[in-house]
């Protein structure tokens, strides 16, 4: 299996803050990989799919990068609504998918 | 409006049986492969299981396998999974998610069902 990994596991930041969350992939993953956010008692939120594709109805200030093992979220100006667990998905070996472990950004 | 809705979760002891149910509406549930994706309490997502639109490729995560069946009705637009010999492990929220046909990522999910193993 494909294993995920996220860093940090946690971070504080403040509102207006330039956000960056790593993910890697224990082996070349092409650009499968797709980025979610999940607010605590509500289901995942897809925002970022193909490695940089923004999903419809996502703002502009979420973005993706990467290819190959290694990939990024930046989320350009935090917003408190941003504040929320983050996760990244590959989806190379669709249907045998698999989560990284998540980012936890909460308020500085 | 693209909505699904988990039902069926509970409490249930160990070594018994609970079967989920996932009502779909606002596009044409035969055109999709359908998804369990289950989450821990305080926990990351874990991918459970998959079926193809017309179910004719069924997989599951080892963790659950031999265990659970996925199925579907696409003429009742509707998903399940039928899990026996619950463990404690398996205690979790259990969500469907819909597979994005370009890029395999998951587009919609249900809200959750609650499904607690305890004695």
């Amino acid at each position: 299996d494909i294993q995920m990994t996220q860093s940090p596991s946690s971070l504080s930041a403040s509102v207006g803050d330039r956000v960056t969350i790593t993910c890697r992939a224990s082996q070349s993953i092409s650009s499968y990989l797709n980025w979610y956010q999940q607010k605590p008692g509500k289901a995942p939120k897809l925002l970022i799919y193909a490695a940089s594709s923004l999903q419809s109805g996502v703002p502009s200030r979420f973005s993706g990068s990467g290819s190959g093992t290694d990939f990024t979220l930046t989320i350009s100006s935090l917003q408190p609504e941003d504040f929320a667990t983050y996760y990244c998905q590959q989806s190379y070996s669709t249907p045998r998918i698999t989560f990284g472990p998540g980012t936890k950004v909460d308020i500085k | 409006e693209v909505q699904l809705v988990e039902s069926g979760g509970g409490l249930v002891k160990p070594g018994g049986s609970l079967r989920l149910s996932c009502a779909a509406s606002g596009f044409t549930f035969s055109s999709y492969s359908m998804n369990w994706v289950r989450q821990a309490p305080g926990k990351g997502l874990e991918w459970v299981s998959s079926i193809s639109s017309s179910s004719s490729y069924i997989y599951y995560a080892d963790s659950v396998k031999g265990r659970f069946t996925i199925s579907r009705d696409n003429a009742k637009n509707s998903l399940y999974l039928q899990m026996n010999s619950l463990r404690a492990e398996d205690t979790a929220v259990y969500y469907c998610a819909r597979l994005a046909v370009v890029h395999h990522g998951f587009d919609y999910w249900g809200q959750g069902t609650l499904v607690t193993v305890s004695s």
